[in-house]
């Protein structure tokens, strides 16, 4: 069965580091979805792709935050210059052109700044 | 703007009790999603209703969508341990290419 594939899984990194994420969505997905979310809440949408164009990223802190995807395909998430407060579980979605409109999601990066 | 609403947000109950999760949304949709979500992990889809009436069933859980009230609910019968995590329901925003809005997610814990 396709999958999302996400990674690294895990990632641990001192406030004022740069870290990226690597999102990899199921094959033929135009779609594609990052999402924040803290512990203890509900995801939180980042940005939104459709093919190689951002859709919406009105929720991306641009002072620190990038996204592409660039031959719209698989994704790349950046923070640079982390701080304490990008902790949290980054979550990659994915949704075909069915009529359904399901989002797909990876597995997520779990990311913690010390 | 759609808005979803979840509750209880909190819930605990004995294994082989009954309950009810209800999921309210403020604008007109046709579809309505369930996912689950096991601490530390990523979310797993559980339902897709895609009409008014719509009912769907996965071993003890039962998703149901009524439209013309805005109300989805998710039904736990007999309930396991097994069972236990949070459980989001989420509504595509029509104004917004079909983006999810969240509701804040509802956390069961089953005991034995």
């Amino acid at each position: 069965e396709a999958e999302v594939a996400q990674s690294p899984r895990y990632k641990i990194t001192e406030k004022s580091q740069a870290v990226a994420f690597w999102c990899d969505p199921i094959s033929g997905h135009a779609t594609l979805y990052w999402y924040r979310q803290i512990l203890g809440q509900g995801p939180e949408l980042l940005v939104q792709f459709q093919d190689e164009s951002v859709v919406d990223d009105s929720q991306l802190p641009k002072d620190r935050f990038s996204a592409e995807r660039l031959k719209g395909v698989d994704s790349t998430l950046k923070i640079q210059p982390a701080e304490l407060g990008d902790s949290a579980m980054y979550l990659c979605a994915s949704r075909g052109t069915s009529g359904s409109y399901e989002q797909y999601f990876g597995p997520g990066t779990r990311l913690t700044v010390t | 703007e759609l808005k979803v609403e979840q509750n209880p947000l909190f819930l605990s109950m004995q294994e082989g009790k009954n309950y009810t999760i209800y999921c309210n949304y403020s604008t007109t949709s046709d579809r309505l999603y369930w996912y689950r979500q096991d601490p530390g992990k990523s979310l797993e889809s559980l339902f897709v209703l895609l009409s008014n009436g719509a009912v769907k069933q996965e071993g003890r859980l039962m998703a149901s969508l009524d439209t013309k009230a805005r109300l989805s609910t998710l039904h736990i019968t007999a309930a396991v341990h097994d069972l236990s995590a949070t459980y989001f329901c989420a509504g595509p925003d029509l104004d917004s290419n079909y983006q999810l809005i969240w509701g804040a997610g509802t956390k069961l814990i089953i005991k034995p």
